[in-house]
Order: C-alpha cells, then structure tokens, then sequence
C-alpha cells in the first residue's frame, strides 16, 4: 500500500513562492511507469493538473501554469516537491501529491496516464 | 486544449437505482479514459482506468464504456456509500492532463 502525505504551510500572502513537499512510504519512489504528481481542486471545482515528476528528473507541467510551477525530487528521501511562484488568491486550493501510472498507450503511441494513490490533501490559502 | 464536459451536472435517485454519468471531450487525444469519485473532505478515489477496467478493489456494479469523444460510467445499482462526485480524466495533447467539471450524485 502507497502512501502519500503533503506538508508545507498553509497560508500565503500574494507574491510569495508556494512550497508544497510530499513524503511517500510504503513503495518506491523510483518504479519504473510511475509518475509523481501535483493536483489541485479550487472549492467546488474539478481537479486540475498541475504537473508530474519522473525519478530520473524529467518533468511535464500544465502549460496554464509552465511559467510559475517546478518540481523537483530527492528520491534518497523518498520526496518530491512543487514550487509555485508569485502566488495570487487564484492559487488559493486543496493541493494533493498522487502518484500517476503511465503503463499503457493508446493507438497514438502516447501513455494514457490516471492516478491511483493521492495523498489527503493540504489547503493553502492565499491572502493578504 | 481538450475540455471534458460532464453531464448531467448533478444525478437526483434512489439506493437501488441505475446512474449513468456522461463524459464528452471537446478533441479526441486518447481513446483512453479515468473515473474517480470524490467524498467531501477526502482525496479523489480512482474507479476505473483505460476506460474500462476497473481499479483495485472497486466493485463490480461500476463499469465504464466509450471511445472517441464520448464515455459513460454506469453504476447499475446504487448502494448508500456511492453518493458522492464523480469526475473523469483523459489525457489531452501530450503531456497535458484534463479532469472534467464532476457530476454529483445524490439521493432522491
């Protein structure tokens, strides 16, 4: 059984970095067709993608939000890591970390990518 | 950008009832798609995955169908425990991945 658990603080002021890590147990970090990533929910919205994370480094990310967000990984701690720069209250959501398995392809040759573990979720709140 | 519209956006029925839940995609980039409910407060719960097979554990009574633009999720006899949102979510133009608006189900 994967476990994932998100930590990092929860209220920001706008402008400030968002700095979000998620510890996982209970499986490896480094298994092969197994993504890391970073969803976010707004409050009464569907989940959005913001990014993923492989153990090699190789990182993809939403184009809506390319330009602010990086991930990275120390796979010795078994973490990996989102920052979100110049943070507004649009930013303003539940942040989960969730582990995607891209073991299949469809007929374009491309994996076809869901999520199997999630951690519970942090908030993070962004106001002035 | 695929956009996945899910419909209806709320399910009004009874324990026992059928609920189907639609998925339409604005572009067809997979042929494969996800289900995931979702309970206030907690994480979303993967279902199904490639479309059709269902996750680890998920019982029987949820099965999903579909290629091209449209896909359906069929919960043939809903038990108290299956009220709750669901959302579906494909990949669109490498590497981007999309999640629908939700549909909710709840009880009549």
């Amino acid at each position: 059984q994967v476990l994932l658990q998100e930590s990092g603080p929860g209220l920001l002021r706008p402008s400030q970095t968002l700095s979000l890590t998620c510890t996982v147990s209970g499986g490896s970090i480094r298994s092969p067709g197994h993504y890391w990533s970073w969803v976010r929910q707004h409050p009464g919205k569907g989940p959005e993608w913001i990014g993923y994370i492989y153990y090699s480094g190789s990182a993809y990310y939403n184009p809506s939000l390319r330009s602010r967000a990086s991930l990275s990984m120390d796979t010795s701690r078994k973490q990996f890591s989102l920052n979100l720069n110049s943070v507004t209250a649009a930013d303003t959501a539940v942040y989960y970390c969730a582990r995607s398995v891209h073991e299949s392809v469809d007929s374009t040759g491309y994996p076809t990518p869901y999520f199997d573990y999630w951690g519970p979720g942090t908030l993070v709140i962004v106001s002035s | 950008e695929s956009v996945l519209t899910q419909s209806p956006a709320t399910l009004s029925l009874s324990p026992g009832e059928r609920a189907t839940l639609s998925c339409r995609a604005s572009q067809s980039f997979s042929n494969s798609l996800a289900w995931y409910q979702q309970k206030p407060g907690q994480a979303p719960r993967l279902l199904i995955y490639d479309t059709s097979t269902r996750a680890t554990g998920i019982p029987a009574r949820f099965s999903g169908t579909g290629s091209g633009t449209d896909f359906t999720l069929t919960i043939s006899s809903l038990e108290p425990e299956d009220f709750a949102v669901y959302y579906c979510q494909q990949r669109g133009n490498w590497p981007a991945l999309t999640f629908g608006g939700g549909t909710k189900v709840e009880i009549k």
